[in-house]
């Protein structure tokens, strides 16, 4: 499967201040991305479906000022969080998608290790 | 529309005991399946994946699936607990012939005791 790189693994920032995530594919090239956030306990809640060349399409409910998100190329995306809070301390899990579904499994995705943010 | 539901939300077993975390889905069409497990502060690792060449599925670290469409259920086995398999377990099925994004099941906390 695809290797999935995130830096940072976590920050810890102050609050109103932007932070960057990378998402990077290793050895695979990735048409499309997704980030996921994930609350203490919970499932992975996606936030945006990142496509290389193109806008990020959000999940409703997330705020696509708040959380810029760019796909210049098939090995790299990248999710800022703009005027961090407290409340937008989370786990930030990206994937790439490997494969176009046309037969079931095919369409894998493969996880990064996950950024841990705190806003204090 | 694709939904899956994850029937227990913890599992409790002994260390080489049986495992088996309950899985099932809803799909309109032949479905794509996967087990995935995430370890405290880890990302995602993919167990295994149902791709419909056959219905028993084997993947890493001795799983299993089956892959049952009369019960449209996907519970995850393995034969023997170990230690290092303590860790949330999400069953997720994919809009693949749509968006490609993942539904995840609300996931299950395997604890294993020694």
């Amino acid at each position: 499967g695809a290797v999935v790189s995130q830096h940072p693994s976590r920050v810890i920032c102050k609050s109103g201040t932007s932070v960057k995530i990378e998402c990077r594919s290793l050895d695979f090239q990735a048409t499309t991305m997704f980030w996921y956030r994930q609350f203490p306990k919970q499932s992975l809640m996606l936030m945006a479906t990142s496509n290389e060349g193109s806008k990020a399409t959000y999940e409703q409910g997330v705020e696509k000022d708040k959380f810029l998100i760019n796909h210049a190329s098939l090995t790299l995306s990248t999710l800022t969080v703009t005027s961090a809070h407290p409340e937008d301390s989370s786990f930030y899990i990206c994937s790439v998608r490997a494969g176009g579904g046309g037969v079931p499994g095919t369409d894998t995705q493969y996880f990064g290790p996950g950024t841990r943010l705190t806003v204090l | 529309a694709q939904s899956v539901t994850q029937l227990d939300s913890h599992v409790s077993v002994s260390e080489g005991t049986p495992v088996l975390l309950r899985c099932n889905y809803s799909s309109s069409y032949s479905p794509s399946l996967f087990w995935y497990v995430q370890h405290p502060n880890k990302g995602l690792q993919l167990l295994l994946k149902y791709t419909s060449a056959a219905t028993l599925v084997k993947g890493i670290n001795g799983f299993e699936a089956e892959f049952k469409k009369s019960e449209t259920s996907f519970h995850l086995t393995k034969p023997s607990a170990h230690m290092s398999d303590a860790a949330e377990y999400f069953c997720v099925v994919s809009d693949r012939r749509g968006t490609y994004k993942y539904i995840f099941g609300t996931g299950t906390r395997l604890k294993v005791l020694a």
